[in-house]
């Protein structure tokens, strides 16, 4: 099956700091990918959907300014928190899709974030 | 705004014992997919349904796309331990799973 990567798995920065989350999709090219948030015991939240070479669509509430996300490949992502405060802290979790109809989403394994 | 409400929250079984759950919605989904959640994981494609009344088996595991485009399940039969974990129900109003809403969330353990 397809295989999406994440960088790092866990990250602990200080409150004031950015901090840049990887996603790459490896054997396939995802025309799609999408950034979401897990708080403890609670549901996938979508952040912000991002196509290959455009601007990210970012869901009602998520703050653009404050979760960058960049799309300059096929094949790769990248979602930076900037000036991070501990109530960022979460597991964040990419997704890649081929985009194409009836194409699925695969997901990363999750960077753990903590902000002190 | 588009919810899935999941059912059970939580389930706890007995090795061997048939598992069911479901995701129902006010809303019409085009998409119907049921992920499951390890710890400190990613969730992990279990099924994808793209047609309504469709049924989809996968090993143990078989769901259903409901015909109402509002409801979908999922089935597991004979559980073993590795079954332990947490099911999502995920759906899209696009064709294919394009932007996803997510449904609470099953967890599952089961005592050997």
């Amino acid at each position: 099956g397809a295989v999406v990567s994440q960088h790092p798995s866990r990250v602990i920065c200080k409150s004031g700091t950015s901090v840049k989350i990887e996603c790459r999709s490896l054997d396939f090219q995802a025309t799609t990918m999408f950034w979401y948030r897990q708080f403890p015991k609670q549901s996938l939240m979508l952040m912000a959907t991002s196509n290959e070479g455009s601007k990210a669509t970012y869901e009602q509430g998520v703050e653009k300014d404050k979760f960058l996300i960049n799309h300059a490949s096929l094949t790769l992502s990248t979602l930076t928190v900037t000036s991070a405060h501990p109530e960022d802290s979460s597991f964040y979790i990419c997704s890649a899709s081929e985009g194409l109809p009836w194409a699925t989403q695969y997901f990363g394994p999750g960077t753990r974030l903590t902000v002190l | 705004g588009q919810q899935l409400n999941q059912s059970p929250q939580s389930m706890f079984i007995q090795e061997g014992e048939d598992v069911s759950m479901n995701c129902t919605s006010s809303s019409i989904f085009n998409t119907w997919l049921w992920y499951k959640q390890d710890p400190g994981e990613g969730p992990v494609l279990l099924i994808a349904l793209y047609k309504a009344g469709e049924l989809t088996s996968n090993g143990r595991l078989t769901a259903q796309f409901g015909i109402t485009r509002k409801d979908s399940f999922l089935n597991i039969s004979a559980s073993i331990p590795s079954d332990v974990g947490i099911y999502f129900c995920a759906a899209s109003a696009l064709q294919g799973a394009q932007k996803l809403v997510f449904g609470q969330g099953t967890r599952l353990t089961i005592n050997p």
